[in-house]
């Protein structure tokens, strides 16, 4: 089975430029996070869907950044207009959701998305 | 709410020397807890887990974990390392209660970056 997939695996761009990142989640898993992992300051989560919906998004740093999810298989992270400071590895995540009756929050990792703003 | 504490940002080891990686955690509820491994320029994998049942999980590659509810640890252990165990390993847990929904989120550690030398 295909692991959650992210693309593009690089992205060099200019400040200023709008960007954006891609992620398809594991087939029939319910839950998808975007996380950001720079040296400063280690993985932080940006924000969760369930179902397709937004749950939490208080980790997004700032309006320049929003996600969509339009459907089970699909979410984009976009950032508009890059700044040096968005410099990061942007991972997406997805979780199954219930198995056998329990719900254990194991996440499964993309290979991450490599940003430079220039 | 949980958090994650993992007391050694870096750990450098000689190769066929024992290991110990160190996680505590504080929760008021019951946990779910995991540790994931990140080689360089890849996503997170996970390496073992703690549902319920035996204290004591193994992965596959030698790595062992107890869970410890009365220190409220997660300790990672390796008897023996190799070059290609070098990697950051991250210590998560989630919350049981809150998993009888159907979204959440791990908490994570910041990290230990595990330096294996001949």
């Amino acid at each position: 089975d295909a692991g959650v997939i992210q693309s593009p695996r690089h992205e060099v761009t200019e400040m200023g430029q709008e960007v954006t990142l891609r992620c398809k989640p594991i087939s029939g898993h319910n839950s998808l996070f975007w996380y950001r992992q720079t040296m400063m300051r280690g993985l932080e989560l940006l924000i969760y869907f369930n179902n397709n919906v937004p749950i939490d998004d208080s980790g997004m740093p700032e309006d320049r950044f929003s996600a969509k999810m339009p459907n089970a298989s699909f979410s984009t992270l976009k950032i508009q207009p890059s700044e040096p400071r968005d410099s990061a590895v942007y991972f997406c995540a997805s979780s199954p959701g219930r198995f056998a009756g329990i719900n254990t929050g194991e996440l499964f990792f993309g290979e991450g998305s490599r940003l430079t703003v220039l | 709410a949980q958090s994650v504490t993992q007391l050694d940002s870096q750990v450098p080891v000689f190769e066929e020397a024992p290991v110990e990686l160190r996680c505590n955690y504080s929760s008021s509820v019951s946990v779910y807890l995991f540790w994931y491994v990140q080689y360089p320029n890849q996503g997170l994998q996970l390496l073992l887990k703690y549902l319920s049942g035996s204290t004591l999980v193994k992965s596959i590659n030698g790595f062992e974990a107890e869970f410890n509810k009365s220190q409220t640890s997660f300790h990672l252990r390796k008897p023996s390392v190799h070059i290609s165990d070098t990697a950051e390993y991250f210590c998560a847990v989630s919350d049981q209660m809150n998993y009888g929904g159907s979204q959440g989120n791990l908490i994570f550690g910041k990290g230990t970056k595990l330096s294996v030398k001949p």
